[in-house]
């Protein structure tokens, strides 16, 4: 079964700093799809980003950037310039091919004015 | 474009009334649905998803069930409730469409008293 780890429950940084969430996962698979969401106090899920696991450049959008290490089973998420509103919970998800997605447990993050 | 919206938005029932949350999909045809579940503090478990009319798969045993009576529309549903099904209740759906990134729509909050 696929699994996906997330080891830090909580992270705060300053705001206009960087800061890394981490991620693992586990599958026997090869083709795949890898997502970040975020959850603000809202509790609406908003996708943030994707990587495909066949591309091998590291996926961008704006402020957010992947480091995706498919050997390592690894996909952190970097959020450059950190600002007030990215203060969410941040969840990392897993999908093979066209299917459902398997979360893991989140990051609480916090940004400090 | 594609919308997906889910109501009611908040639901307070006392333990053994009925549920129905429903959730519908504008702008694509033949999505994959979904209803997940998010307990307080914990990240979110798959309960359904359907490829289609009629097509209902659970991933866990437990007090509710869902119906697809259209292509567009996922309800979720119990005869009747327990304490344990409060939650954080999102549809969601990918396809085709959407490059099989699954959106979510605005999630229902279940109090069961």
């Amino acid at each position: 079964a696929q699994t996906v780890t997330q080891s830090q429950p909580e992270m705060s940084v300053q705001e206009a700093e960087t800061v890394t969430l981490s991620c693992t996962y586990d599958t026997s698979e090869s083709d795949y799809y890898l997502f970040w969401y975020k959850q603000p106090p809202s509790r609406q899920m908003i996708l943030v980003i994707r990587q495909e696991a066949y591309k091998q450049q590291n996926a961008t959008e704006n402020r957010f950037s992947v480091n995706f290490q498919k050997a390592a089973k690894s996909f952190s998420l970097k959020i450059s310039d950190s600002q007030l509103g990215d203060a969410a919970m941040y969840f990392c998800a897993y999908q093979p091919g066209g299917e459902k997605l398997t979360f893991g447990t989140g990051t609480r993050l916090t940004i400090i004015p | 474009s594609q919308t997906i919206h889910q109501w009611p938005a908040t639901l307070v029932q006392p333990v053994g009334s009925p549920l129905s949350l429903e959730c519908t999909v504008e702008g694509t045809s033949n999505p994959n649905l979904y209803w997940y579940r998010q307990a307080a503090g914990r990240g979110l478990q798959l309960l359904f998803y359907s490829v289609g009319i009629g097509q209902i798969s659970s991933e866990v045993p437990q007090n509710l069930s869902a119906s697809r009576p259209q292509d567009r529309q996922f309800i979720l549903s119990s005869k009747k409730l327990l304490l344990s099904d409060s939650g954080f209740y999102l549809c969601a759906w990918n396809g085709a469409a959407a490059g099989n990134t699954i959106y979510f729509g605005e999630g229902s909050w279940l109090t069961v008293v």
